[in-house]
């Protein structure tokens, strides 16, 4: 167990829809990155916020959205979902504003449009 | 454009003998390097990382060697164990352009064989 929670596990909806996807992160991590999964792909990231600022973009849709609360926990908004969005979300956490040490996973979000 | 490269997406090896998986990367800004390994159903766990002013970091039953010119790097599991059966990604970093994410590989798929 990680530490890093993740709800929900598996969310099935249609194209066209939003969802919100949220992340705790470890106890006293202040960093926390969204990275997606195809099938048979690598970890893609998305985005991270640190204390409650945003850090860093990646491979992030203008569909897509992101924030990161007071209490640190982030919520990943997916919106207008279409066909090829039906992935695996994973969120990770860091202690600091850098990855060099290593990132915390959570277990995933499974994500299914149809 | 993939800067990491994880060319074999599968391996099998004996139980007992050696594990090696191979990781090529293209940007030579990156300066830190992260093994993870995945389990079906979990999110991916830190396994092993190496900075890359060394050329080699071990821990236990696990090795990561650097080759900065020829920007390979890999990871040996001695001796192989049944647990060892798993996705595992390689990731990489660099710190000094004040990057906040990780850039992983596609994956390879271990399987230790009795």
């Amino acid at each position: 167990d990680s530490g890093v929670t993740q709800t929900p596990k598996h969310l099935i909806t249609a194209t066209g829809q939003r969802v919100t996807l949220r992340c705790s992160p470890r106890s006293g991590d202040l960093s926390v990155y969204w990275y997606q999964q195809s099938l048979d792909q690598g970890l893609q990231f998305l985005i991270q916020y640190y204390n409650g600022e945003e850090r860093a973009k990646g491979n992030i849709l203008e569909r897509f959205s992101a924030q990161q609360f007071p209490d640190l926990h982030s919520e990943l908004n997916l919106s207008s979902l279409e066909l090829g969005d039906s992935a695996l979300y994973f969120c990770a956490s860091s202690p600091r504003d850098r990855p060099y040490n290593e990132q915390f996973f959570g277990p995933g979000t499974r994500l299914t449009v149809l | 454009d993939q800067q990491v490269k994880q060319n074999s997406p599968s391996l099998s090896v004996q139980e007992g003998r050696i594990s090696i998986l191979n990781c090529d990367y293209t940007n030579s800004m990156f300066d830190y390097f992260l093994w993870y390994k995945k389990y079906p159903a979990e999110g991916p766990t830190f396994l092993i990382s190496i900075s890359s002013i060394k050329d080699k970091n071990e821990d236990g039953r696990f090795t990561v060697f650097l080759n900065k010119s020829a920007k390979h790097l890999s990871l040996h599991i001695v001796p192989s164990q049944p647990g060892d059966s798993a996705v595992y990604f390689c990731a990489a970093s660099a710190q000094g352009q004040g990057a906040q994410k990780l850039v992983f590989g596609q994956g390879t798929r271990l399987t230790i064989n009795p």
